[in-house]
């Protein structure tokens, strides 16, 4: 139990275009979801709160309106980084949040061309 | 907010050996403190946790401690094998109404034969 999915595992995109990627709790609902960067060698570090229903929480020094996060459903919350650079490459990591635990996704490697 | 200094960033033991890893937190409002290890490229994955209510658990091989006054917690790894090699991460929660995490900067743990 407490599964935890994202798509895509590994996505190369060009400067300046968009990436959408999806991070869905299979067998169970999350109402708050968080979302993670992780660059080589070093630490998780958040980047947002979803919260399903409401706007998402963005820590200190994570742009808005370049990470544009959705959580339309109990199930599924979405990260889409807008007009990406090299700079954004990275792993991206979610989790979701059951009985105070959370429980991550597999990644996301994002490599910006 | 809560910040986790983690100690060593690299730790290097023989097989059979024991390895300790420690921790110290900032916020004395926080009262969940989990252990992930994380293999290369892979999600993290929780080994072990300790609430505030609690000064020590154990599972098998791994134990962690727990000193609220002194804010500190350490993972204890004993008869360690090539197979526990892996990047380790403590973290710390105030838990609340959202959970949220905050990550140590990680140790490298390398078995050797």
């Amino acid at each position: 139990g407490a599964v935890v999915s994202q798509h895509p595992s590994w996505v190369i995109c060009k400067s300046g275009t968009s990436v959408k990627i999806e991070c869905r709790s299979l067998d169970f609902q999350a109402t708050t979801m968080f979302w993670y960067r992780q660059f080589p060698k070093q630490s998780l570090m958040l980047m947002a709160t979803s919260n399903e229903g409401s706007k998402a929480t963005y820590e200190q020094g994570v742009e808005k309106d370049k990470f544009l996060i959705n959580h339309a459903s109990l199930t599924l919350s979405t990260l889409t980084v807008t007009s990406a650079h090299p700079e954004d490459s990275s792993f991206y990591i979610c989790s979701a949040l059951l009985h105070s635990e959370q429980f991550f996704g597999p990644g996301t490697r994002l490599t910006v061309l | 907010g809560e910040n986790v200094e983690q100690h060593p960033s690299t730790l290097s033991v023989q097989e059979g050996d024991s390895a300790v890893i420690k921790c110290t937190y900032s916020d004395s409002a926080s009262n969940y403190f989990p252990w992930y290890k994380q293999e290369l490229g892979k999600r993290p994955q929780l080994i072990i946790d300790i609430r505030s209510n609690v000064g020590e658990k154990k599972d098998q091989r791994i134990a962690v401690t727990l000193n609220k006054t002194a804010k500190h917690f350490s993972l204890h790894i004993t008869e360690t094998q090539p197979e526990d090699s892996a990047v380790y991460f403590c973290a710390a929660s105030s838990g609340g109404s959202n959970y949220k995490l905050t990550f140590g900067k990680g140790t490298l743990l390398t078995v050797n034969p």
